[in-house]
């Protein structure tokens, strides 16, 4: 069962403009929920959890249980936040990570 | 510190033919992780392991083994490599199950 969806494969938007790449999940427990980011030729790295409730690189997500959603935003995009994101969800234990399909995102000049 | 770091880069197999994908970490970490992906997927899980000597199986076990003989080294062996196996393979360790860090990875091609 597809634990985590990710509707968009590609995402462009213009330097300055408002971002958010979707995300939605299904499970039943209390989950974990965390985006990662794999910037060009870098190492999959994780940006942000959902338990942390901080922003990093201007980036926030909220976790809405009744929309079973955590969308990433960023109400500035910049250039360097070109890259492929995954958003990943854990049950717990050994916090094994259910991941999407990614968004890549393009910030055009 | 290094990190994370897998051999080989990358490697060509004929079908049939066996190999191990070497990975391991210098942060002491006690859980180890095999993912795969595939073209246009998500990371899937192989394998994990909580601690030397103990291992599990994940998502998509078939076709693979592993081995947690010291905190450091967690080894992926492929028996008998398919046109299937064909993919991305990341592995990833943390302390505690907390934040993974993830390895380059490893391009395997079999033909």
């Amino acid at each position: 069962a597809q634990r985590v969806t990710q509707p968009e494969k590609l995402l462009s938007v213009f330097k300055g403009a408002p971002v958010e790449l979707k995300c939605n999940y299904s499970y039943s427990g209390s989950p974990e929920l965390f985006w990662y980011v794999q910037y060009s030729r870098q190492r999959l790295q994780l940006l942000l959890r959902h338990i942390s409730r901080e922003s990093i690189k201007g980036f926030t997500a909220d976790l809405n249980k009744g929309e079973t959603s955590f969308h990433l935003k960023k109400p500035f995009a910049q250039e360097e936040d070109s890259a492929m994101y995954y958003c990943a969800l854990s049950e717990g234990g050994a916090n094994n990570l259910f991941f999407g399909t990614g968004t890549r995102l393009t910030v055009i000049p | 510190n290094a990190g994370v770091t897998q051999t080989p880069k990358f490697r060509i197999l004929k079908i049939g033919q066996s190999m191990t994908l070497q990975c391991a970490q210098d942060m002491n970490h006690n859980y180890m992780y095999w993912y795969r992906q595939d073209p246009g997927m998500g990371l899937k899980l192989i394998y994990y392991s909580v601690g030397a000597g103990i291992t599990d199986k994940g998502e998509v076990p078939n076709g693979y083994n592993v081995s947690r003989s010291t905190t450091e080294d967690f080894p992926l062996r492929l028996e008998l490599a398919a046109p299937s196996q064909t993919s991305v393979y990341f592995c990833a360790s943390s302390y505690g199950g907390s934040t993974q860090y993830f390895g380059p990875g490893t391009r395997l091609l079999v033909l």
